[in-house]
């Protein structure tokens, strides 16, 4: 699977925007770019997705590079429910019938200040 | 309210006492799917679903067992657990495998074997 690379933590303070960065110099034109956020003591949880153009939804924007070898997460105004860590994940399809696995890294542990 | 649950949350138990660890979803999903998450390693995928009755190994299948007899459920099985075994787990469910759909975690079940 194609490699992502994210800072191992990084601050932000309350109510101001952060920005989260993501490398994925070998990604292939078929894969699409998932970011997935892991609060403390809960499951991960889905944030966005994007496949070339930039996305947004109601809890963040995706800016994805022209090339495509990096994209970055934004929370428009962090709160302190945003603290967790951000995975940055490239979803590709494993064969014709099998299932396409999310492989995490280790993320992003982002701590907001109040 | 859309969900994926886990039973049960927090499980200790004895080296091989046989347990199942059951997970259910709410959204008439295809695709289900069981992770373990270990300090430094992330989560890794252990066995996944297509659909009722397929079922098949992700990367780290050995000493455990799946079914799936209904759409909804998803239980996995461990047969005689052993140390290695104590985990984070976590179920997850989505529309299908493709890389355009997020999939939906469960809150977890952390398992510690004796």
């Amino acid at each position: 699977d194609a490699k992502t690379t994210q800072p191992n933590s990084m601050e932000s303070n309350e109510e101001e925007p952060v920005h989260l960065p993501c490398n994925h110099s070998t990604i292939s034109g078929t894969d699409y770019i998932h970011w997935y956020r892991q609060l403390p003591s809960q499951g991960p949880e889905y944030v966005i997705h994007g496949l070339t153009s930039n996305v947004n939804n109601r809890m963040a924007s995706l800016a994805i590079a022209e090339d495509r070898k990096s994209s970055t997460l934004i929370l428009h105004r962090a709160t302190l429910r945003d603290a967790a860590v951000y995975y940055c994940i490239l979803r590709v399809r494993v064969g014709e019938t099998s299932g396409s696995r999310l492989t995490f890294g280790e993320g992003t542990q982002l701590t907001v200040n109040p | 309210e859309a969900q994926v649950t886990q039973n049960p949350r927090y499980l200790i138990t004895v080296t091989g006492k046989k347990l199942t660890v059951t997970c259910s979803q709410n959204m008439n999903h295809e695709y289900m799917s069981w992770y373990r998450q270990d300090p430094g390693l992330g989560l890794r995928q252990i066995y996944y679903s297509m659909n009722v009755e397929v079922t098949d190994k992700g990367d780290v299948p050995e000493g455990y067992k799946v079914s799936r007899k209904e759409k909804r459920n998803f239980p996995l099985i461990l047969e005689s657990p052993s140390p290695n075994q104590t985990s984070l787990y976590f179920c997850a469910s989505s529309f299908e495998p493709g890389p355009t759909y997020e999939q939906y975690f469960g809150p977890g079940t952390r398992l510690t074997v004796t």
